[in-house]
């Protein structure tokens, strides 16, 4: 079962709000990524985490905290947020990162995030 | 520098019939793999076929084929007998095999495909 599932599908929220977007994923996999994804653009990736830890932090604002609290968990802390900042924001997951050149990620549905 | 490029921003394809979905690919790494997704508008991305740089022959996965053409640097993507159901974006991407590889893909700007009925 290739799932990986992210809440909520829709947030909007102010700029001065705290707010955190979740993805679950039961695959076994040890790395999960967060991407940003603006209409009709590619993905942009933010953060990697591979077993656990934080491996890769594509010069992510602050604002944006990422959090892995265990192997099936990846969190996304938002505070402070930017109108510019609204996109859509998508979870993947993969079996592992290095070396690697078929390890294949797998995306939720993503969670689209409107700041006002 | 790794690079994907996918040069068709819009394609009309007719119901039942195939389309081509350009990709063309840049890396100096003899390892890679090549992935296609599609993304309708629901914002999913969807995995759809993979084509290792090693692979002898192209890969096929139901209605979709990758014509891999090493020499050429390019992976297209061939969906055959359309559905109103492929309209969606597709991208092409990229992850280098090399020790010292973070994981990171490579997307091209994408096609969006229409399939007219």
């Amino acid at each position: 079962d290739t799932e990986v599932t992210q809440t909520p599908k829709h947030l909007v929220m102010g700029m001065t709000n705290k707010k955190s977007l979740k993805c679950e994923q039961h695959m076994g996999h040890r790395a999960m990524y967060w991407y940003k994804q603006k209409a009709k653009k590619p993905p942009e990736l933010m953060f990697v985490y591979s077993y656990e830890k934080l491996s890769i932090n594509e010069s992510v604002p602050s604002r944006f905290s990422p959090e892995c609290p265990n192997s099936s968990l990846l969190n996304l802390h938002l505070h402070a947020l930017q109108p510019e900042d609204s996109a859509l924001y998508l979870c993947a997951s993969s079996q592992e990162v290095r070396g690697l050149a078929t390890d294949t990620q797998y995306f939720g549905p993503g969670t689209r995030l409107t700041v006002l | 520098a790794q690079k994907i490029t996918q040069t068709q921003p819009g394609m009309f394809v007719q119901e039942k019939e195939a389309v081509t979905l350009d990709c063309t690919y840049d890396t100096s790494d003899p390892s890679y793999g090549l992935f296609w997704y599609k993304q309708p508008s629901s914002g999913e991305m969807i995995f759809l076929i993979y084509q290792g740089s090693y692979d002898q022959q192209n890969a096929t996965e139901g209605r979709y084929s990758l014509n891999f053409q090493k020499a050429r640097k390019s992976a297209n993507l061939v969906i055959s007998a359309s559905q109103l159901g492929d309209s969606a974006m597709y991208f092409c991407a990229m992850r280098e095999g090399s020790s010292g590889n973070t994981g990171k893909l490579i997307f091209g700007q994408g096609t969006t495909l229409q399939v007219k009925p």
